[in-house]
């Protein structure tokens, strides 16, 4: 079954304590990318890859960061989380760009 | 960037009766229009698009139209049931860009 997913569903963090969100595909795709959702602003683009060893910022990059060491895998990392990083996050992977994204079932984050 | 607004943030309507959600666009390099359904507790799934070098885009009871002129897209969904209950996005993506963005999503309510 063609799918993404990331791991874990949901995480309590503190503030300052490094985290990493996992992200993998199984369709091959090259391109995959990480989203956040919050109330009222819809689904924001943080990071993306075009392939292996290829990333770039998306729209609201500051306090992340990837890596895409493998094809299928590209995890999310926050090393010094915040409050403000709170937030329903979603990795996702296409064929191209302007193919359809696959979503993962999402991240539930929440920095106390 | 692109800005996409859309409109309305929530939508209730009886069952059978027809929904429409509207997008607008700031760039007219747009030419990705893709909607996209999420379910509570899921990632977001595809459920239709379009390209800008076609007017209008019908799967069964879903249909999309473009007008590019006016810049803007809308949803059309015929006979809705309770199953069509969900959160709905647009987006849009410019030509040659890697970045998707997205509206603030609308939430329909199907009433049985």
């Amino acid at each position: 079954e063609a799918q993404v997913t990331q791991n874990p569903r949901y995480l309590i963090t503190v503030t300052g304590k490094k985290l990493t969100v996992t992200c993998s595909q199984n369709m091959n795709h090259e391109y995959m990318s990480w989203y956040r959702q919050d109330p009222g602003l819809g689904l924001r683009q943080i990071y993306y890859s075009m392939n292996v060893e290829v990333t770039d910022k998306g729209d609201v990059p500051e306090g992340y960061k990837v890596s895409r060491k493998e094809k299928r895998n590209f995890p999310l990392i926050l090393e010094s989380p915040s409050p403000n990083q709170t937030s329903l996050y979603f990795c996702a992977s296409n064929y191209r760009p302007n193919t359809e994204a696959f979503f993962g079932q999402g991240t539930r984050l929440t920095v106390v | 960037g692109e800005n996409v607004e859309q409109h309305p943030s929530t939508l209730s309507v009886q069952e059978g009766d027809s929904a429409v959600i509207k997008c607008t666009y700031s760039d007219s390099a747009s030419n990705y229009f893709p909607w996209y359904k999420q379910e509570l507790g899921k990632g977001p799934q595809l459920i239709i698009d379009i390209r800008s070098n076609v007017g209008e885009k019908k799967d069964q009871r879903i249909a999309v139209t473009l007008n590019k002129t006016a810049k803007h897209f809308s949803l059309h969904i015929t006979e809705t049931q309770p199953e069509d209950s969900a959160v709905y996005f647009c987006a849009a993506r410019r030509t040659g860009a890697n970045n998707l963005f997205f509206g603030t999503g609308t939430r329909l309510t199907v009433i049985p």
